[in-house]
């Protein structure tokens, strides 16, 4: 059974770094094609990719946010590990993280598959 | 690529057929459209995955189509589960999108 699971602080204050944390279980970050995505969501708005951390460690960023992110995994503890710097009220959401679904059939590799709850973020003086 | 969904609110009954559409600011390939469903208070859940192909457990009443620019989410009979969010996303070399979602409420 794959699951995962966001953590982090519920309420952060303008221009603090949040630190989010994915754990995950039932497949591994050491896995060839495997990879775990964050994804935020503001309240009542659209969905919005913000990176994604590959099996062989290679990273992907948001253009618009790629300056205040880094995305990092510790594979001992099946965790993915989000930072981003420097927030704002408009970075209030409900973050997600999701498993990039493996490459096995054509056009699987670009979708998510599995998703954390969500965890909400807001960010307020 | 910008994805523009349509309408951004569906008010039906339940049995009858929704038809969702998302609109891509250029061309990608099929291969790279999914749409996922998420209900008040859920995470998102895949359901078609290129374009057409439905993820694991999804029920057949699900279907999607479209290629190029122009891509379509069917529902027909609608249950009383399925009135929720739909968002389409599209796959672009290193990166993703997401359509600003559409609304299936109950008329």
């Amino acid at each position: 059974q794959i699951t995962l699971k966001e953590s982090g602080p519920t309420v952060v204050k303008p221009t603090q770094t949040l630190t989010l944390t994915c754990t995950f279980s039932g497949f591994s970050l050491t896995t060839s094609g495997v990879g775990v995505s964050w994804i935020r969501q503001p309240p009542g708005k659209a969905l919005e990719w913000l990176a994604l951390i590959y099996w062989d460690d290679d990273k992907l960023y948001s253009p618009s946010l790629k300056s205040r992110l880094t995305i990092s995994k510790d594979t001992s503890k099946n965790q993915v590990v989000l930072t981003m710097t420097n927030m704002d009220p408009v970075d209030t959401a409900t973050y997600y993280c999701a498993r990039r679904g493996r490459p096995i059939r054509l056009g699987y590799g670009f979708v998510f598959d599995y998703w954390g709850q969500g965890a909400l973020v807001t960010v307020s003086a | 690529i910008v994805l523009t969904q349509s309408p951004d609110t569906l008010s039906l009954s339940p049995g009858e057929s929704a038809t969702l559409s998302c609109r891509a600011s250029q061309s990608g390939g099929s291969s790279y459209i999914a749409w996922y469903q998420q209900k008040a208070g859920q995470a998102p859940r895949l359901l078609i995955y290129a374009a057409s192909n439905r993820a694991t457990g999804i029920p057949d009443r699900f279907s999607g189509s479209g290629s190029g620019t122009d891509f379509t989410l069917t529902i027909s009979r609608l249950e009383p589960e399925d009135f929720a969010v739909y968002h389409c996303q599209h796959y672009s070399p290193s990166a993703w999108t997401f359509g600003q979602g559409t609304k299936v409420e109950i008329k």
